[in-house]
C-alpha cells in the first residue's frame, strides 16, 4: 500500500465548478499536511498547510481528519488557472521531517 | 519569501558522462536538503536527504555511488549523477528546510531536467 493515495483523476471541470480531492495516508505518526500544485514540467509549489481544525484560503478549503487519516481539499468557483496536479504531502517529524508525496491528481478546467 | 535556486535547469549529454546540480537557498539557511525525482506522469520521490556537514542518507533502492551528494554548507549542497546512463533520465528537484522548521513547508527549486542521449 502507498503511503500517501490519492483519486486517480484526471478530473475535467467546467469554470465555476467546486471540485473536491480526497487524500489517505498509512503512517498514523504523520504530523504535518500540505497540499502542494504543481504545474506542467515545473516545480511543486505549495498552495496550503492543512490544520486538524480545516482552514480556508479563499476559494481553497483544507480538511484534516486525523482519525480517519484522511486529507481533503475543495476547490470553488474553479478557474482556467486553477489547471494543474494536486499533491497531498505528508511529513512525519520522526522521519527527519521528509515529505512523502502522493501520485498527484490533475485537475483540467476548461471554458 | 525563502527562496531556493536549482542549476542548470536543463542538461541533455552523452551517455557515461557525470552531471552536477546545484541546490542554493539564497535567503536562509538550510540545515537539511531534500532531492527528489520525477519521472514522467509519477510523483516526487525522495532520493536522499542531505544534511550539513555530514553524510547524505539515501532512501531504498538508490545508490549512493552513483548519485553522490556533497552539502558542505548550509547554503548549497549538490548531487552529481555519475556516468549518466538514459535511464537516469529525469526530472531532478531539490528542496530545502530552514534551520529548526522541521514542520513547515519545504521550498522546492525550479528542476533540472536531465536528459541522457
Amino acid at each position: 500500500r502507498k503511503e500517501v493515495e490519492q483519486d486517480p483523476g484526471p478530473f475535467n471541470v467546467p469554470e465555476g465548478a467546486t471540485v473536491a480531492f480526497n487524500c489517505t495516508y498509512s503512517n498514523s505518526a504523520s504530523q504535518s499536511f500540505f497540499w502542494y500544485r504543481q504545474d506542467c514540467r515545473k516545480e511543486p509549489k505549495l498552495l496550503m498547510s492543512v490544520y486538524s481544525s480545516g482552514n480556508e484560503d479563499g476559494r481553497f478549503t483544507a480538511q484534516l481528519n486525523r482519525a480517519s487519516q484522511y486529507i481533503s481539499l475543495l476547490i470553488r468557483d474553479s478557474k482556467l488557472s486553477d489547471s494543474a496536479t494536486y499533491l497531498c504531502v505528508v511529513s512525519d517529524y520522526n522521519q527527519g521531517g521528509k515529505l512523502i508525496f502522493g501520485q498527484g491528481t490533475e485537475l483540467s478546467v476548461k471554458p | 519569501g525563502a527562496v531556493v535556486s536549482q542549476h542548470p535547469s536543463w542538461v541533455i549529454c552523452k551517455s557515461g558522462t557525470s552531471v552536477k546540480i546545484e541546490c542554493r537557498s539564497l535567503d536562509f539557511q538550510a540545515t537539511t536538503m531534500f532531492w527528489y525525482r520525477q519521472f514522467p506522469k509519477q510523483s516526487l520521490m525522495l532520493m536522499a536527504t542531505s544534511n550539513e556537514g555530514s553524510k547524505a542518507t539515501y532512501e531504498q533502492g538508490v545508490e549512493k555511488d552513483k548519485f553522490l551528494i556533497n552539502h558542505a554548507s548550509l547554503t548549497l549542497s549538490t548531487l552529481t549523477v555519475t556516468s549518466a546512463h538514459p535511464e537516469d533520465s529525469s526530472f531532478y528537484i531539490c528542496s530545502a528546510r530552514e534551520k529548526h522548521r522541521a514542520g513547515q513547508p519545504q521550498h522546492f527549486g525550479d528542476g533540472t531536467r536531465l536528459s541522457i542521449l
